[in-house]
């Protein structure tokens, strides 16, 4: 399977500010997807991102608090965009994989906490 | 949109005893059914999934049996181990229509008791 990687693995923020999450993945893959998985709670997903289109947001998030970017096939960012303490979660990407392409694997997450 | 409900919400069992979360979803268009196993601080690892058109799937001490006219699927874990001890989430997604996103249940805290 392929070989998932986040940056930064955590980070502590100040409240106004925005933060740039980096998923890098080993090989091409057509769809990621990017998660929210606040203190003690399951996983939501916060988008779907294809290469070469915009991605497409789930009920509650939009673009300019959550700014995605797919510039290529192994390549995806997600920006926090003006953060408060609610913002305070684990964020994962995600891709297809397996032999019929429909089981998501998780990165490793990142773990924001805002001030 | 999908709903997928899940319970219990913790789980204790006694080292060696068997396990069971069950979990239900409302799509009936959904087709593909993953369990994750999510230690703390990890990612969710896939342990076991089962697609609609069949109707139970074991993997050693795992196995996950689906309902479809019910819209209901459970995990069951046999001779349970410390090792077992995480939160175990359920998901429901339709595959092959270009809509792959999961809806994830609302996870189930499972502790052995050595």
């Amino acid at each position: 399977s392929a070989v998932i990687s986040q940056k930064p693995s955590r980070d502590i923020c100040q409240r106004g500010t925005s933060l740039t999450i980096q998923c890098q993945v080993d090989s091409q893959v057509t769809m990621m997807f990017w998660y929210r998985q606040q203190p003690g709670q399951s996983l939501t997903l916060i988008a779907t991102a294809n290469q070469g289109s915009e991605a497409t947001y789930e009920s509650g998030f939009v673009i300019d608090k959550f700014p995605i970017s797919r510039p290529n096939l192994t390549f995806s960012t997600l920006t926090v965009s003006n953060m408060s303490p609610e913002d305070s979660s684990i964020y994962l990407c995600s891709l297809l994989g397996g032999a019929t392409a429909e089981t998501q694997y998780f990165g490793p997450g990142t773990r924001l906490l805002v001030l | 949109g999908e709903n997928v409900e899940q319970h219990p919400s913790t789980l204790s069992v006694q080292e060696g005893d068997s396990a069971v979360i069950k979990c239900t979803y409302s799509d009936s268009a959904s087709n593909y059914f993953p369990w994750y196993k999510q230690e703390l601080g990890k990612r969710p690892q896939l342990i076991i999934d089962i697609r609609s058109n069949v109707g139970e799937k074991k993997d050693q001490r795992i196995a996950v049996t689906l309902n479809k006219t019910a819209k209901h699927f459970s995990l069951h874990i046999t001779e349970t181990q410390p090792e077992d001890s995480a939160v175990y989430f359920c998901a429901a997604s339709k595959t092959n229509f270009g809509n792959e996103k999961l809806t994830f249940g609302t996870g189930t805290r499972l502790t052995i008791i050595p």
